[in-house]
């Protein structure tokens, strides 16, 4: 099984809302990903997590706060978004850094629209 | 730093004929090279990698990918292609000046078959 699996699929939000972005995989990967992506344009790294810690914060907004709860999950919370923040936010997994068949393994992604 | 580049943002290319997404990259010391596809509204699906080894990388779909080390080359090929071939198509590196599991994407090329 190689499913990273993003809920929700599609999510409209006002500047003013909370709201969170949920990842879940079960192929036993310790690494997890949060990536922004714009129409035709590459996947952005965001966050990395390595062992549930976080790794790599790419210079990313405080408006984004991520959260790895245990090995399987992470989340992605947002709040007093920008419209320029629309996007399709991917999640991905791997086996961290060293590990020879560290291929990153990614959800369908969320579409967010901030209004 | 490491990095690679997609030459051409669209190819086209007809349906039975060969192709060939182009892809070199940038790296000090070996590299670690991947290609990546993504369909519309879809995450990105691991295609085929290259580590060490053989130069000609067979991946999913019937795709393949020969790495040139003389040119800096990771070209993505099919023999025979399929309008389904028909999405984005990412080349990437691993960051080897990162401690964690990051990968660099190209800026992507659009295949698209025609019937």
């Amino acid at each position: 099984d190689t499913e990273v699996t993003q809920t929700p699929k599609h999510l409209v939000m006002g500047m003013t809302n909370k709201k969170s972005l949920k990842c879940e995989q079960h192929m036993g990967h310790r690494a997890m990903y949060w990536y922004k992506q714009k129409a035709k344009k590459p996947p952005e790294l965001m966050f990395v997590y390595s062992y549930e810690k976080l790794s790599i914060n790419e210079s990313v907004p405080s408006r984004f706060s991520p959260e790895c709860p245990n090995s399987s999950l992470l989340n992605l919370h947002l709040h007093a978004l920008q419209p320029e923040d629309s996007a399709l936010y991917l999640c991905a997994s791997s086996q961290p850094f060293g590990e020879a068949k560290n291929i990153q393994y990614f959800g369908a992604g969320t579409r967010l629209s901030v209004l | 730093a490491q990095s690679v580049a997609q030459p051409e943002d669209q190819v086209n290319v007809a349906e039975g004929n060969p192709l060939t997404v182009k892809c070199t990259y940038s790296v000090s010391g070996n590299p670690y090279l991947f290609w990546y596809v993504q369909y519309p509204n879809r995450g990105l699906q691991f295609l085929l990698k290259y580590i060490t080894g053989d130069n000609l990388v067979k991946g999913s779909y019937g795709f393949e990918a020969e790495f040139n080390k003389s040119q800096t080359s990771f070209h993505l090929k099919k023999p025979s292609a399929l309008v389904s071939d028909s999405a984005l198509y990412f080349c990437a590196v691993r960051d080897m000046s990162s401690s964690a599991s990051k990968i660099i994407f190209g800026s992507g090329t659009r295949l698209s078959i025609r019937p």
